[in-house]
């Protein structure tokens, strides 16, 4: 059981570039989304989805783009990265209810230069 | 998004201590979650609380939802060297989880 899968693990751009992280779960979650930490900051959210088809903005969206074609896949794409992205990148899925709260992937650790 | 204020910021703490945190937010909720953050991980759920003034425990971790519905504080007893990290707290509005900005825990054995 995998639970929820990000690739990749590290990852260093050049302001401008463009890239996808890549998130899966194999839980049949209804719910994901992806946040992003930074030092103080705690977790903010950027994305979410409450089902395939289905996303929406968090707290800090711009710069950043998702898709949900698939329940198991949410991807998150950055457009022109830039150095104010530079963060740890978690996904997270929740069957559904709001109850249960999350469940975390191991993360994406971005430096934008 | 919702204002919440996590305290303390860190604590340093010998092995055997207890140790206290807690939560408060600028509104009512219904549902407070407290997770842990290891070193280079994911956070992972540690208690879930759904009613104001209830109390839950979770080996030596207990937590408890605030009667006014506005906060929530997590107690760990007799801490080991595995229980430092970041803890957090989280609440749920809508569709969305807000966290906190973390207590990171260390001990000292």
């Amino acid at each position: 059981n995998a639970g929820v899968t990000q690739t990749p693990k590290f990852q260093v751009l050049k302001t401008g570039q463009s890239m996808t992280l890549q998130c899966a779960q194999d839980m049949n979650h209804e719910y994901m989304s992806w946040y992003r930490q930074d030092p103080g900051m705690g977790l903010r959210l950027i994305h979410y989805s409450v089902g395939a088809g289905i996303t929406d903005q968090g707290e800090v969206p711009n710069g950043y783009n998702v898709s949900r074609s698939t329940t198991e896949d949410f991807p998150l794409r950055l457009l022109s990265a830039a150095p104010s992205q530079t963060s740890v990148y978690f996904c997270a899925s929740s069957p559904g209810s709001t109850s249960y709260g999350y469940t975390f992937g191991s993360g994406t650790r971005l430096t934008v230069v | 998004g919702q204002q919440l204020n996590q305290s303390p910021q860190s604590m340093f703490i010998q092995e055997g201590e207890d140790v206290s945190m807690n939560c408060t937010s600028s509104s009512i909720f219904n549902t407070w979650l407290w997770y842990k953050q290891d070193p280079g991980e994911g956070p992972v759920l540690l208690i879930a609380l759904y009613k104001a003034g209830e109390l839950t425990s979770n080996g030596r971790l207990t937590a408890q939802f605030g009667i006014t519905r506005k906060d929530s504080f997590l107690n760990i007893s007799a801490s080991i060297p595995s229980d430092v990290g970041i803890y957090f707290c989280a609440l749920h509005l809508g569709n969305q989880f807000y966290f906190g900005t973390g207590t990171s825990l260390t001990v000292i054995p």
